[in-house]
């Protein structure tokens, strides 16, 4: 059985840092891209990085709108990805998904991580 | 960076009828396109990927077609429990901001 299941949420103030894991199990990892994504309360979906398979340069995107703040990594030994995320803001608060895709779309979601930022 | 517009923003109807929502992309997303919805308290349930073909174990009353910019999600036979908010997706990156579809 495919199971994603994120950790390292929290409670943070304005201006720090967090890691979110993603934990993979149930499929072979290392051949998967995989993406995270974001959802506020009460709002829509947000796709925020992508990283490819590939374990030595994998390609990597990420939204503009986090770009040069957020980092995604992965570790293909321990089966998991990472999103490294900094000078947080009020408006990063939200439910963190950790995803694979599937062909254009995303067939397994994990169960996500809440970010609170606030003072 | 490809922007994807969902419409309408809500949609209501009643059971029996068909609902018909619509994805409009900036720029070419070829057939590039997935259709997810997502009802209270769950996370995304995958529907459509590349643009028309059908992801395990949805039934037959979803359909989706078109390319480039223009996509469409179909939903015949609206039953109750198909309330819930539509995505659509490009390319398992770039959302809509998604459709709320309400069966009264």
């Amino acid at each position: 059985e495919v199971q994603l299941v994120e950790s390292g949420g929290g409670l943070v103030q304005p201006g720090e840092s967090l890691r979110l894991s993603c934990a993979a199990s149930g499929f072979g990892f290392s051949a998967y891209s995989m993406i995270w994504v974001r959802q506020a309360p009460g709002k829509g979906l947000e796709w925020l990085s992508y990283i490819g398979a590939s374990t030595r340069s994998p390609t990597i995107y990420y939204a503009d709108s986090v770009k040069g703040r957020f980092t995604i990594s992965r570790d293909n030994a321990k089966n998991s990805t990472y999103l490294h995320v900094t000078s947080l803001r009020a408006e990063d608060t939200a439910v963190y998904y950790c995803a694979r895709p599937f062909w254009s779309g995303t067939d397994y979601w994990g169960q996500g991580t809440l970010v609170t930022v606030s003072s | 960076e490809l922007v994807l517009t969902q419409s309408p923003a809500t949609l209501s109807l009643s059971p029996g009828e068909t609902a018909t929502l619509s994805c409009r992309a900036s720029q070419s997303a070829s057939n590039y396109l997935a259709w997810y919805q997502q009802k209270p308290g769950q996370t995304p349930r995958l529907l459509i990927y590349d643009a028309s073909k059908r992801a395990t174990g949805i039934p037959a009353r979803f359909s989706g077609s078109g390319s480039e910019t223009d996509f469409t999600l179909t939903i015949s036979s609206l039953e109750p429990e198909d309330s819930a908010v539509y995505y659509c997706q490009q390319r398992s990156r770039t959302f809509g901001q998604g459709t709320k579809l309400e069966i009264k």
